[in-house]
């Protein structure tokens, strides 16, 4: 079945520094979402590239839809930024079964 | 836009008892979905609703969990006799449409306890 590999598990950045998550998906997706979950919280969509490459604000996200990946860049991180990030793509034929990785654990250190 | 509301926001029971989760998608949003998020499996999609017709339970344990959509602004997921491996969160989605690439909306999640 489809899988989501996200990749590192978890990261620790002094502030400021620039993070670069990744990942990677078995088979084609339509739709790719990047979320974000802070400690206890509800997941925030971040962006929602499913193809190429979007900004917002100090997140840029870049998808090779072809090779099966995504990457979301964070620029200049905050403590505020901590927290964790999941990726989520769907399943193709049944678009509707997003299907998310692990995540990967950021931890902004002041 | 209240986005989508969950409720209870967190729920103690204790072992063999009943759980009803409540979802209210965001207005005009034809797709509604429910997922658990657990340390160990993480995040698993358990069913769909689309046009308030259910369309998918693969992810549904299939004894002692059903969900119910009655009409277009409210869900339901009810678990009977909630056992400890229920302890998870649980999150309600929705999305305009579903298929083809439809951005879901998550709620805050109802914090299950099992004790």
């Amino acid at each position: 079945g489809q899988q989501v590999q996200q990749s590192p598990s978890s990261l620790v950045l002094q502030e400021g520094e620039n993070a670069e998550l990744q990942c990677n998906f078995s088979s084609t997706a339509t739709q790719l979402q990047w979320f974000y979950q802070s400690p206890g919280g509800s997941l925030v969509s971040l962006l929602s590239n499913p193809s190429g490459t979007k900004h917002t604000g100090r997140l840029t996200s870049t998808t090779v839809t072809k090779e099966r990946r995504s990457s979301l860049h964070i620029s200049s991180s905050q403590t505020t930024d901590s927290g964790t990030y999941l990726c989520a793509i769907d399943r193709g034929t049944n678009a509707y079964k997003v299907i998310f990785g692990k995540g990967t654990h950021l931890h902004v250190l002041p | 836009n209240a986005g989508v509301i969950q409720t209870p926001r967190h729920k103690v029971t204790g072992k063999g008892q009943e759980a009803t989760l409540w979802c209210e998608p965001i207005s005009g949003h034809s797709a509604v979905f429910w997922y658990r998020q657990t340390i160990v499996q993480g995040l698993e999609f358990l069913t769909y609703f689309r046009n308030q017709a259910p369309i998918d339970d693969s992810g549904m344990p299939k004894e002692r969990f059903s969900a119910q959509m009655p009409n277009q602004s409210h869900s339901t997921l009810k678990i009977q006799s909630t056992q400890p491996q229920d302890s998870a969160v649980y999150l309600c989605a929705s999305s305009l449409g579903a298929g083809g690439g439809a951005e879901q909306f998550f709620g805050p999640g109802t914090r299950l306890t099992v004790l």
